[in-house]
């Protein structure tokens, strides 16, 4: 199985500065098709995981444009430019690629 | 709006059977995969199965294999994870997820198992 690892595992930052997670994955999910299948996802606090990045790089309907993700090959990063209250929970990151699915063991992000 | 409501989770016996069901509306279902992941207690999410459009093609996690079967009814619009032998392990909130990569999410249904 493709073994997704995240750094850090927790993040506390102070509201109105940015935030980086990093995910790497232990094998390229760039796709035959051209696309790279690499997403990102936050569970808030009592809600259900929601998608916010998609294809590496694209914001899902809905998402604020502080949040944005870049990366290549095996090495991705999350980035929030101006992390708000409302951006604490889990974040995960998880390929596309291969089955089965695999999740990276999450980054638990609290406001400082 | 995309709408996925899970039911049928709940308490069982090592052993024991649950069949989980997804209600879709806001999108047309047929057209898309489907999935089901999970989180368990103080652990982190994982994906547990998903299936085709038209349900020829389902594909599992290998703790699962042999055990859950999903499968779905385009006509009711409708999602479903039959899980047979359960172990404690299972226990866990079950999302049932649009796309064979999650995008919408619905609510979860908690299942547990425990004598």
């Amino acid at each position: 199985d493709i073994v997704m690892t995240q750094t850090p595992l927790s993040l506390s930052v102070t509201p109105g500065q940015p935030a980086s997670i990093s995910c790497k994955s232990s094998q390229s999910l760039l796709h035959s098709d051209g696309k790279t299948y690499l997403f990102w996802y936050l569970q808030k606090p009592g809600q259900s995981p929601q998608l916010l990045i998609y294809e590496v790089s694209s914001r899902f309907s809905g998402v604020p444009d502080r949040f944005s993700g870049s990366g290549s090959g095996t090495d991705f990063t999350l980035k929030i430019s101006r992390v708000e209250a409302e951006d604490v929970g889990v974040y995960y990151c998880m390929q596309g690629v291969y089955l089965p699915r695999t999740f990276g063991q999450g980054t638990k992000v609290e406001i400082k | 709006e995309v709408q996925l409501v899970e039911s049928g989770g709940g308490l069982v016996q090592p052993g024991g059977s649950l069949r989980l069901s997804c209600a879709a509306s806001g999108f047309s279902f047929s057209s898309y995969w489907m999935s089901w992941v999970r989180r368990a207690p103080g652990k982190g999410l994982e994906w547990v199965a998903n299936i085709k459009q038209d349900g020829s093609e389902k594909y599992y996690v290998d703790s699962v294999k042999g055990r859950f079967t999903i499968s779905r009814d385009n006509a009711k619009n409708s999602l479903y994870l039959q899980m047979n032998s359960l172990r404690a392990e299972d226990t866990a909130v079950y999302y049932c997820a649009t796309g064979g990569n999650p995008g919408y999410w619905g609510q979860g249904t908690l299942v547990t198992v425990s004598s």
